[in-house]
């Protein structure tokens, strides 16, 4: 059965510093495509950053990127200079690509992340 | 400019009542969702639908009925509302092919049902 597990409950963190949230995921799929988002205080949910598992190359966008690591099942979130504003809660989820029913995501838990000044 | 939109954001609504909530995209997406959020339980798939008169269960639907009349509008409908519905809902679109896997959120209903 397919499963996101995000172990880190929450993340406190210094402003100004690099941040790794953890993420892994169980697939029998060969194809599929992982994905984080962030929630805002204000509850707003926010795609940020996919990785596609027949890649090599770890996705990036902006001061988010990904460490994608397929042996493991493990794909992280790095957030390089992090900023007050990047205080939210992770989201890490995964869609199956192969053949069937792939228009669903399956989510984990996430990862609570405080920024400090 | 917002790509998805829900109303009402906030409801306050009696046991046994009807609560409808509604979805509108204009991302031009296939596939709709609709999740309820509880803490500890992350997002939770109550309904989705492929397009246009199509509705799919998700993974916790009882209490919970969907409509799409068109592309654009997804609704969740509580036909007779509980406590225990009490959560934020969300819609999302998502595309179903073409190379955009991601969904998109809209703001959330916060629903109280007394």
């Amino acid at each position: 059965a397919q499963k996101v597990t995000q172990t880190q409950t929450s993340i406190s963190v210094m402003e100004k510093t690099t941040v790794t949230m953890d993420c892994v995921y169980e697939t029998q799929d060969s194809s599929y495509f992982l994905f984080w988002y962030k929630q805002t205080a204000s509850g707003e949910i926010v795609f940020l950053i996919r990785q596609d598992s027949y890649k090599k190359e770890n996705a990036t966008v902006g001061h988010y990127s990904l460490n994608f690591q397929k042996p493991k099942s493990s794909i992280g979130l790095i957030i390089t200079a992090t900023q007050i504003e990047d205080s939210a809660v992770y989201f890490c989820a995964m869609r199956e690509g192969g053949v069937g029913d792939n228009s669903k995501l399956i989510w984990g838990l996430g990862t609570s992340l405080v920024v400090n000044p | 400019e917002a790509a998805v939109t829900q109303s009402p954001r906030n409801k306050v609504a009696v046991t046994g009542g009807k609560v409808t909530l509604s979805c509108n995209q204009t991302n031009n997406h296939n596939n709709m969702y609709w999740y309820r959020q509880d803490t500890g339980h992350g997002l939770r798939l109550i309904h989705y639908s492929y397009g246009a008169g199509s509705t799919e269960k998700g993974d916790i639907p009882d209490g919970y009925k969907a409509s799409r009349p068109s592309q654009e509008n997804f609704s969740l409908i509580l036909e007779l509302a509980t406590p225990s519905q009490t959560s934020v809902y969300f819609c999302a679109s998502g595309a179903r092919t073409g190379g955009t896997y991601e969904q998109y959120f809209g703001p959330g209903t916060r629903l109280t049902v007394l």
